[in-house]
C-alpha cells in the first residue's frame, strides 16, 4: 500500500531540538519531502531530499534518509515557537501524470516557551 | 502569499446545493492540483492538470467536478455533496507535474456540507 506515516504529536521546549519522523513505503521513491502548515494556511515546502542522499542540511533543519529501513526524519535545531505547525512528510509515487505526493497524516508539533 | 489564490476561503453549503471552488495561479505553472485535506484522513489528492488537460482523477466521486479552462485558473464544481465531503479542499500548482517540481499551496477553503 502507499502508506505514510507518522506519529501525531510532538512538544518540546523553545531553544530544543527537535526531531519528526516519518516512515514511507515505496522504496522507488525518488524525492522526500517535509511541508510545513501553520493554521489557516496551505502547506509549505520546506525542504526534500533526493533518495541517492543520506542526510542534506539547510539552515536549522536537517534531514536524514534511511533508505534500508524507508524511515525519514527531520530535525530542527533551536526550535522557536514559530515553528509551531503541523509538519507533513510526504513520498513521491509514480501514477499514470508522472510522480504524485503522497502525504502523511502530519505532526503536529508544540514549542512551549 | 505564495502565489496561489483560492475563493472562498470558508462555504457552508447543504447537500442539495451547487457551489463552485475558485483557484487562481499567478506564477506561470502548468500544472494545478486539487488536494482534500479531512480530520481523519492524510491529505488527498483528488485531480491533476497538466497543459490544462486532466492528467489523474484519483477514484473521486461524480459530486465532484473539475474544470480547467486555462492554466492559471482551476475550479472544483461540487453538488449533492455528502456531510463526509466537509473539509479543507486545497489548490497547488507546479512548474510541471514530476516529483522534482515544487507545488506551491493556496491557503484552502473550509468547506462544510450541513
Amino acid at each position: 500500500g502507499e502508506d505514510v506515516e507518522q506519529s501525531l504529536f510532538l512538544s518540546v521546549r523553545e531553544g530544543d531540538s527537535s526531531v519528526i519522523n516519518c516512515t514511507y513505503t515505496d522504496s522507488s521513491s525518488t524525492y522526500l519531502y517535509w511541508y510545513k502548515q501553520e493554521p489557516g494556511a496551505g502547506l509549505q515546502l520546506l525542504t526534500y531530499i533526493f533518495s541517492n542522499m543520506d542526510m542534506k542540511q539547510d539552515q536549522r533543519l536537517t534531514v536524514l534518509l534511511n533508505k534500508k529501513d524507508k524511515h525519514l526524519s527531520l530535525r530542527i535545531a533551536d526550535t522557536q515557537t514559530g515553528d509551531s505547525a503541523i509538519y507533513f512528510c510526504a513520498e513521491s509515487i509514480l501514477r499514470n501524470a508522472g510522480n504524485m505526493l503522497t502525504f502523511g497524516g502530519g505532526t503536529r508539533l508544540m514549542v512551549k516557551p | 502569499e505564495t502565489g496561489v489564490t483560492q475563493t472562498p476561503r470558508h462555504l457552508v453549503m447543504g447537500m442539495t446545493n451547487k457551489k463552485s471552488l475558485k483557484c487562481e495561479q499567478h506564477l506561470g505553472h502548468n500544472a494545478m492540483y486539487w488536494y482534500k485535506q479531512s480530520a481523519k484522513k492524510p491529505l488527498e489528492l483528488m485531480f491533476v492538470y497538466s497543459l490544462e488537460e486532466r492528467v489523474e482523477n484519483n477514484s473521486v466521486p461524480s459530486r465532484f467536478s473539475p474544470e480547467c479552462p486555462n492554466s492559471s485558473h482551476l475550479f472544483l464544481h461540487l453538488h449533492t455533496l455528502q456531510p463526509e465531503d466537509s473539509a479543507l479542499y486545497l489548490c497547488a500548482s507546479s512548474h510541471r507535474t514530476g516529483a522534482s517540481y515544487e507545488q506551491y499551496f493556496g491557503p484552502g477553503t473550509r468547506l462544510t456540507v450541513t
